[in-house]
Order: C-alpha cells, then structure tokens, then sequence
C-alpha cells in the first residue's frame, strides 16, 4: 500500500521568512496530492492541492510543487505570517484511498 | 450551511461497551470516510464509501464497521471498544466526481476515551 512520509516534524521560522515542507510517497499510481492546514483544535482544511498532470500549482503565498519521478511534493509558503502557526499534512490519494503524512508543525513567531 | 456534521462530540465509554459515531452531510457528496488522528501519526484513514452500499477499508479498519445505507449517513460502529482506540476522529465527506478523490470537507471531530 501507500506510504506517505512527511518532513520535518517542526519548523519555526520569522515572521516574513518562507517554509518549506517535503513529502515523499511510495507509490507511483498515486495520482493526486493535497495538503491540509490545522489549528489548534479544528478541523483540517485544504490550502491547495495538486494532480499528477501538472508539476506546479500556486495560490497567492501557497504553491506545491511535484515531482512524479523522485515521488516527491513540497508545500511552499512565501512572507509567513503569525497566522500561518498551524500543523500541515500531506496526503497522497491512490484508487480512493487517501494517506496522510505524519504532521508539520509550523509556528511563526513575530 | 453546508457542512459535515458528527455526533456525539465527546465521549466517554468503557471497554466493551458497543458505540456508534455518526456522521451526516448536506452536500450530496458520493465520497465520505472516517480517519482517527493520534499525536505523531497524523490522520489515519479507517473506511471510506464511494457511494451508497459501498464500503472498502481504508488503512486501519480492525475494530471498525461501517454502514451506508443512505448517501448522507456514514455512522461508525465500535461493536467492542478497547483503550487503543481512544481517539480523535474525524468523519469527512468529497465530491468524488469520476471515482477520483478530491478536497475532503471534515466534520467538528469526535473525541473519543475508552476505558
């Protein structure tokens, strides 16, 4: 099956400075890769996602980048703001299923 | 207000005791699932629905049933809960039009202890 493996676990940054979170997946039929925003104690909520036709998707400070032959996703955010703190997952979707990565807890101080 | 909606929010229960979580949506999305989230392990899938009377397991099923009789109601069904199922889960639901997976709208989350 799927395996989905996130790095780093944690990540301070300044306020202004970009981050950058790196996934990797096992799979090669794994076709669609989103990533997911959670604050403290709510739900997660989509930021941006990708599909495996297009290697670069951006959205304002957002952008994923792919690489379907490393196997490999990266979440880019640009001039990080305090309200950017939050854990992010990674996920990769094969067939129907989707595998999420273990977590990145970013925090931004000012 | 669409939205994914489950119940109870927080529960308590001693091993043993069967539970059901449920789980509705108001979106008539064909796609609904359920993951459980521990510290250090993220989200984890459990089972996931294409459509009504289809269920397949996602990837941590044992302990686990599901139902989907209609295509707004996923409940989840712990016949005999255990302490290693004391969780934080999290039903969602997705237009998955085509058979693909696309943005999963979560519901609130059900903390759950077992005892």
């Amino acid at each position: 099956g799927e395996n989905v493996e996130q790095h780093p676990s944690t990540l301070s940054v300044q306020e202004g400075d970009s981050a950058v979170i790196k996934c990797t997946y096992s799979d090669s039929a794994s076709n669609y890769f989103p990533w997911y925003k959670q604050e403290l104690g709510k739900r997660p909520q989509l930021i941006i996602d990708i599909r495996s036709n297009v290697g670069e998707k951006k959205d304002q400070r957002i952008a994923v980048t792919l690489n379907k032959t490393a196997k490999h996703f990266s979440l880019h955010i640009t001039e990080t703001q305090p309200e950017d703190s939050a854990v992010y997952f990674c996920a990769a979707s094969y067939f129907q299923k989707l595998v999420f990565g273990t977590g990145t807890r970013l925090l931004v101080s000012p | 207000e669409a939205q994914v909606t489950q119940n109870p929010r927080y529960l308590i229960t001693v091993t043993g005791k069967k539970l059901t979580v449920t789980c509705s949506q108001n979106m008539n999305h064909e796609y609904m699932s359920w993951y459980r989230q521990d510290p250090g392990l993220g989200l984890r899938q459990i089972y996931y629905s294409m459509n009504v009377e289809v269920t397949d397991k996602g990837d941590v099923p044992e302990g686990y049933k599901v139902s989907r009789k209609e295509k707004r109601n996923f409940p989840l069904i712990l016949e005999s809960p255990s302490p290693n199922q004391t969780s934080l889960y999290f039903c969602a639901s997705s237009p998955a039009r085509g058979g693909v997976v696309n943005e999963q709208f979560f519901g609130p989350g059900t903390r759950l202890t077992v005892l």
